[in-house]
């Protein structure tokens, strides 16, 4: 059954320091996509960054990055530079091929200290 | 601003209650999603409509329906509410090009 890990309940790093968030999945699909989404304390969902399965370049967005490691099954969240606005929670997900609904994992809280 | 809207932002209502959640998702999105977020389930896929047909159904209780509408706005209709349905509720929306769903700022549903 398709599953998202997130590891790490919650994480703390220092302002301009970079900051790795752990995702694993699990899926039997050959096509499927990963997805990261923040959501700060006001509650909204913020998408950061796509990987798609096919990819072969991890994805890039800013000061977000992807780590795609498929043979591991994971999709780790790299934040570089970090920022006091970047204390959120963050989640990682995935969608199949076949569907089109997101799985979530529990997320990580992730707090940046000046 | 995702330009998908969610109202109201906060519902506070009593148990056995009925409530209805909008949506409107942006401009020419053809698929609307709605998601539950609680303290003990996480992040869960209720139900996905397209153009007016329902296309997934996730874990919705029967006491929950959804529908779409020919101007594509959505509505979450919560019927015979329980303490365990309090939660933040999120409605998003993609187009045929996107990878992303937008999601709304979620209506947090407090039931007392």
């Amino acid at each position: 059954a398709q599953k998202i890990t997130q590891t790490q309940p919650g994480m703390f790093v220092q302002e301009k320091e970079a900051v790795t968030l752990d995702c694993t999945y699990d899926t039997s699909d050959q096509s499927y996509g990963l997805f990261w989404y923040k959501q700060p304390s006001s509650g909204e969902m913020i998408f950061l960054i796509y990987q798609g399965s096919y990819d072969e370049q991890n994805a890039t967005e800013g000061r977000y990055s992807l780590n795609f490691q498929k043979a591991r099954k994971s999709a780790n969240l790299v934040i570089s530079a970090s920022q006091l606005g970047d204390s959120a929670m963050y989640f990682c997900a995935m969608r199949e091929g076949r569907s089109d609904k997101l799985i979530f994992g529990t997320g990580t809280r992730l707090q940046v200290f000046p | 601003d995702s330009g998908v809207t969610q109202t109201p932002k906060h519902l506070i209502t009593a148990t056995g209650q009925r409530v209805t959640l909008r949506c409107s998702p942006r401009s020419g999105d053809l698929s609307v999603y709605w998601y539950q977020q609680s303290l003990d389930q996480g992040l869960q896929f209720l139900i996905q409509y397209y153009n007016g047909e329902e296309r997934a159904k996730g874990n919705i209780l029967e006491r929950f329906s959804a529908q779409q509408f020919p101007d594509l706005h959505s509505e979450l209709n919560l019927s015979s509410l329980e303490l365990g349905d309090s939660a933040l509720y999120f409605c998003a929306s993609r187009g045929p090009l996107d990878t992303e769903a937008f999601f709304g700022q979620g209506t947090r549903l407090t039931v007392v």
